[in-house]
């Protein structure tokens, strides 16, 4: 059974600091990483997506990736209160459906 | 303006019920994708179709059926075998995903409640 695993938190920073969100996966067949992010009662917003190892900027957001560790993660910098949501690390194959773990509740208080 | 629409936002049936999601997009995408999402846990993959007239079962396809006759939409029937289909039902597209994987675009989902 392919997994992919997430803290559920929630992971609380103040305003400006930054968010750490950590994601592990179970099957190293894997190519293609996402970070989505949800609000309460709204459907996943795609942020950021990663498929080769190292580091991929995106203004504040930040996704590394890890393949020989099986670990994706995303830095999110200048935390602001409107970055609190429900972060979504997903995975797959090629040709494949994408696996989704449960989600990071991240809450930043101003 | 290009996206993925769902109707209607808000469902309510009784049980029993065969009740059927519309899934709608004009981002000219080959793949479509149907998941559920139950609260505090992540999106489980119901159908998946890669192109017309052809699609795949995921991982919770029991009590569900699909249709893919135009590429631009894909409709999600919820029927009574469906053990408990209370939950958010979320559309996604992306380009085809032949030997490479491409990120998904998300529909504003239908919040289907059955009593």
């Amino acid at each position: 059974q392919k997994e992919v695993e997430q803290n559920s938190g929630p992971l609380s920073v103040p305003e400006g600091a930054i968010a750490s969100l950590n994601c592990t996966y179970s099957d190293r067949g894997s190519q293609s990483f996402f970070w989505y992010r949800q609000y309460s009662g709204k459907s996943p917003e795609l942020i950021m997506f990663i498929y080769s190892n190292g580091d991929k900027e995106d203004g504040r957001f930040t996704a590394q990736l890890n393949k020989a560790s099986q670990y994706v993660s995303l830095l999110i910098r200048d935390s602001q209160p409107s970055d609190s949501a429900t972060y979504l690390c997903a995975v797959n194959q090629a040709g494949t459906a994408l696996i989704f773990g449960k989600g990071t509740t991240l809450s930043v208080s101003s | 303006d290009g996206g993925i629409t769902q109707s209607p936002k808000y469902l309510f049936r009784k049980e029993g019920q065969n009740v059927t999601l519309s899934c709608e997009q004009n981002l000219n995408h080959d793949a479509m994708y149907w998941y559920r999402q139950d609260p505090g846990q992540g999106l489980r993959l119901i159908y998946y179709s890669q192109i017309v007239n052809d699609f795949q079962k995921g991982d919770i396809a029991e009590g569900y059926s699909v249709s893919r006759e135009k590429k631009e939409s894909f409709p999600l029937t919820v029927t009574s075998a469906q053990k408990n289909p209370t939950a958010f039902y979320l559309c996604a597209s992306s380009i085809a995903s032949g030997t490479v994987s491409y990120e998904q675009y998300f529909g504003p989902g239908t919040r289907l409640t059955v009593t």
